[in-house]
């Protein structure tokens, strides 16, 4: 299968603690996006690489989350002095020229 | 402000009869719409698309609308089956300039029922 993956699946940690995520995109795919999805909610708009530059990052991004993107490849997700209201399903997608993307499974993240 | 509105967030329909769920959206810059369905614990999966420069789009059992006047789509599913049931989301973009970036609904929840 050669679709998006994203690890851990799930992560549990204590408020304070730092954790980072990874997504591997399709990898025919340029473009790379990270949403974030809360319960009730669609999924939102956190950051966005085409190969290895990060050209966008929304304000819900605030200074404790970093993304990277070595090499046009595997993207992380950091997120430092976790907080409860960071608990959410965090959602990795890649796509080509067009507007399709395809989502990975995401990464639950619970701040205790 | 919720640019992309799914007003519905639960619908239920028999095994065999027609699906319907609806979308409004408010940035009229959008140019291009799309629908997921998303099953717990899995990521969104991409169903159908359409261009704003089109009204009708069908693929197999799925049809999407799109009323650009009424800043409104709809998605159809004929004939709804039990494996239907999941959450389905209308995505929107508008293109190049915003990075090709999608903007959320909150979901409906289809259950279709045996």
């Amino acid at each position: 299968d050669t679709g998006v993956s994203q690890n851990p699946r799930h992560k549990i940690t204590k408020r304070g603690q730092n954790v980072t995520f990874r997504c591997d995109p399709i990898s025919e795919h340029n473009r790379l996006y990270w949403y974030r999805q809360t319960l009730g909610q669609g999924p939102e708009f956190l950051t966005y690489f085409q190969n290895e530059a990060q050209l966008e990052k929304s304000r819900l991004l605030s200074d404790r989350f970093s993304a990277e993107r070595p090499k046009g490849s595997f993207s992380t997700l950091e997120i430092q002095r976790t907080e409860q209201g960071d608990s959410a399903m965090y959602l990795c997608a890649s796509s080509t020229l067009y507007y399709e993307q395809y989502f990975g499974p995401g990464t639950r993240l619970t701040v205790t | 402000d919720q640019q992309v509105k799914q007003n519905s967030p639960s619908l239920s329909v028999q095994e065999g009869r027609i699906s319907i769920l609806n979308c409004d959206y408010t940035n009229s810059m959008f140019d291009y719409f799309l629908w997921y369905k998303k099953y717990p614990a899995e990521g969104p999966t991409f169903l159908i698309s359409i261009s704003s420069i089109k009204d009708k789009n069908e693929d197999g059992r799925f049809t999407v609308f799109l009323n650009k006047s009424a800043k409104h789509l709809s998605l159809h599913i004929v004939p709804s089956q039990p494996g239907d049931s999941a959450v389905y989301f209308c995505a929107a973009s508008d293109g190049g300039g915003s990075n090709y970036k999608l903007t959320f609904g909150k979901g409906t929840l289809l259950t279709v029922n045996p």
